[in-house]
């Protein structure tokens, strides 16, 4: 079946702009996971959706990250005035259900913020 | 400290050779432990769970020694398409993964 796929592969912006980051789980999946990938570096922890509701949001790095998924599929990752060091790899991740320590990653968006 | 440390490598391995390389991590607490692969530009990929009394994959055999807090991963028989970055995983809670930066490893022909 298909994996978890991720739109768009690559976004380039400029400081100061809005851009939004979307995530498809695989079908079934209920719990859904961001991860943020800088050069050189593992991935990190962003944000954790069990279902609908976010479970577990202590990654994200401030209050201009936001990530939402409304019927507990698709999620959409938010960030508020990109600033340059929010260009990374955003990675999205799925689970058959919370605590099944196989997650299914995405491909990857890469963010590049000019 | 970092949660999870690696050698970040390079290991340049010709084919047929054996390359190993270990992680530590902090928490001891930590409850489950992974490879995963990653290749260029590509998403990780999970190669092996480590458990406790160890345990082999074909050419890939991790190990966990909880005392020291490490693991391993040993890589025999090297075959170029084993050139990739290994990243150790740990996870504390059920969920949520603390990933290592990668060990890079080129097998050459």
């Amino acid at each position: 079946g298909a994996g978890v796929s991720q739109t768009p592969s690559n976004k380039v912006t400029e400081k100061g702009k809005y851009v939004e980051l979307r995530c498809d789980p695989i079908s079934g999946h209920t719990a859904l996971y961001w991860y943020r990938q800088s050069l050189g570096q593992g991935p990190e922890f962003l944000i954790y959706f069990q279902g609908t509701g976010a479970a577990d949001d202590s990654g994200l790095p401030n209050d201009r990250f936001f990530a939402v998924r409304p019927e507990g599929s698709v999620s959409t990752l938010k960030i508020q005035r990109t600033e340059r060091g929010d260009s990374a790899v955003y990675l999205c991740a799925s689970s058959l259900m919370s605590g099944d320590n196989e997650q299914f990653f995405g491909p990857g968006t890469r963010l590049t913020v000019l | 400290r970092k949660e999870v440390e690696q050698d970040p490598g390079p290991f340049n391995v010709p084919e047929g050779a054996t390359v190993a390389f270990n992680c530590t991590y902090s928490n001891s607490a930590s409850q489950s432990f992974f490879w995963y692969r990653q290749d260029c530009r590509k998403e990780p990929k999970l190669l092996m769970s480590v458990y406790s009394s160890g345990n082999e994959d074909g050419r890939f055999t991790a190990q966990l020694n909880r005392a020291s807090q490490y693991i391993s991963l040993l890589i025999r028989d090297s075959k170029l398409s084993d050139s990739a970055t290994y990243l150790c995983v740990v996870i504390a809670l059920d969920y949520k993964l603390s990933f290592g930066a990668g060990t890079t490893v080129t097998v050459r022909a």
